[in-house]
């Protein structure tokens, strides 16, 4: 049964980056899934953020898109993603997920000073 | 981009009751890439049905998705006191929205 855990640090300073793993285990990176990025600020809803394939084709939020990287390692079966020139609005619960099952249990990035 | 337009925002509901939801998409959502979640406070969502119909893993029966093109509807046949929750519906494939969601709340 696959399993996804997202780690990163929880606290991230205006301006800087939010850089955010996410663990795959109980199963390969390298199938024919999509693998994606899910984020939910406090009491709000949800936004995708980008999704990326094993080859390393991604696809990203048109919102986002100039701000996000999203890799795959799939030596160590885990991708990431990189979020640059934070703000406040990125204060959120970030989830990766596999296209839409399972998702990880998400992980609080609040970006303050 | 397609907007998902949920209703209504809360739905006030008992145990046993049946609970109609519906999605409204902006544009015609192609090969009915719709999927419905579920998520209850401080846990990621789950899914419940994708392709507009099919019921995911593990989901009861007493869920079901129908609709196509524009209208999509998540039915809970008979409420149980674990089924109260926010619902979200989803747009995938060529590009991925979420609406805002349903809360489904105890009358």
């Amino acid at each position: 049964q696959v399993q996804l855990q997202e780690s990163g640090p929880g606290l991230v300073k205006p301006s800087g980056t939010l850089s955010l793993t996410c663990a795959v285990s109980g199963g390969s990176i390298s199938t024919s899934n999509w693998w994606s990025w899910v984020r939910q600020p406090p009491g709000k809803g949800l936004e995708w953020i980008g999704e990326i394939f094993h080859t390393g084709s991604t696809n990203f939020n048109p919102s986002l898109k100039s701000r996000v990287t999203i890799s795959i390692d799939k030596s160590k079966n885990q991708f990431s993603l990189r979020l640059n020139s934070v703000t406040a609005a990125d204060t959120a619960v970030y989830y990766c997920v596999r296209d839409g099952s399972p998702w990880g249990q998400g992980t609080l990035v609040t970006v303050s000073s | 981009e397609i907007v998902l337009t949920q209703s209504p925002g809360t739905l006030s509901l008992s145990p046993g009751d049946r609970a109609t939801l519906s999605c409204r998409a902006s544009q015609s959502v192609s090969s009915n890439y719709l999927a419905w979640y579920q998520q209850k406070p401080g846990q990621a969502p789950r899914l419940l049905i994708y392709g507009a119909s099919s019921r995911a893993t593990g989901i009861p029966d007493r869920f079901s998705g129908s609709g196509s093109g524009t209208d999509f509807t998540l039915t809970i046949s008979r409420l149980e006191p674990e089924d109260f929750a926010v619902y979200y519906c989803q747009h995938y494939g060529s590009s991925f929205t979420f609406g805002l969601g349903t809360k489904v709340d105890i009358k």
